[in-house]
């Protein structure tokens, strides 16, 4: 089964700071998808972020960018110029190529000083 | 476009008391979701449909849970009784159609529910 862990329970960052959120996983199958999704104190869930196994390019949307390390199972993420708004829980996902049951990790809470 | 709605956002209700959750899906997408999520943790997937039929609901306790998608849109999740560990937020998550390589679930807010 696969599993998804990220041992940072907690980070801060100051405003306009880079920070890094950690993951890793374990799994045997070679085609899956990984994520990181944003949850607010609101609580909806947002996607913040979308890397295919297959892909060798690390993802970059806007500010975000991850560290996608294949062999080493491991899936960072990178928050630059990092604002207010960015305080929120942040979960990192994993989805097989041919199911779409997201197994998620415990999350990430950020914290943005000014 | 509206998101996925949910109702309550809150609830509060006794032990073996019955309670009920809705969600209305984001228009045009298929498959709907259902997860649990406690305190401190990421969600777990309870069920999940595709239009009307339950396709995955191995995580769903079926001795006390229950969920419905009546005409493939709305769904609605009950627990009878509620137990205090049931405590939780429960979302709701949508997406279209299986078949997209990179589809993407769209959550709702979720219903707190506290089991005293």
């Amino acid at each position: 089964a696969q599993t998804v862990t990220q041992s940072q329970p907690e980070m801060s960052v100051q405003e306009a700071e880079t920070v890094t959120l950690s993951c890793t996983y374990d799994t045997s199958e070679s085609d899956y998808y990984l994520f990181w999704y944003k949850q607010p104190p609101s609580r909806q869930m947002i996607l913040v972020i979308r890397q295919e196994a297959y892909k060798q390019q690390n993802a970059t949307e806007n500010r975000f960018s991850v560290n996608f390390q294949k062999a080493a199972k491991s899936f960072s993420l990178k928050i630059s110029d990092s604002q207010l708004g960015d305080a929120a829980m942040y979960f990192c996902a994993y989805r097989s190529y041919n199911t779409d049951k997201l197994i998620f990790g415990t999350g990430t809470r950020l914290q943005v000083f000014p | 476009e509206a998101g996925v709605v949910q109702s309550p956002r809150y609830k509060i209700i006794e032990k073996k008391q019955p309670v009920a959750f809705w969600c209305n899906p984001i228009s045009g997408h298929n498959t709907l979701y259902w997860y649990r999520q406690n305190l401190g943790q990421g969600p777990e997937l309870l069920i999940r449909y595709e239009n009307e039929e339950a396709v995955d609901d191995s995580q769903l306790p079926k001795d006390r849970f229950s969920a419905e998608r009546l005409k493939g849109v709305d769904s609605t999740l009950k627990i009878q009784p509620a137990e205090l560990g049931d405590s939780a937020v429960y979302l709701c998550a949508s997406s279209l159609e299986r078949g997209a390589p990179s589809y993407e679930q769209y959550f709702g807010p979720g219903t707190r529910l506290t089991v005293t």
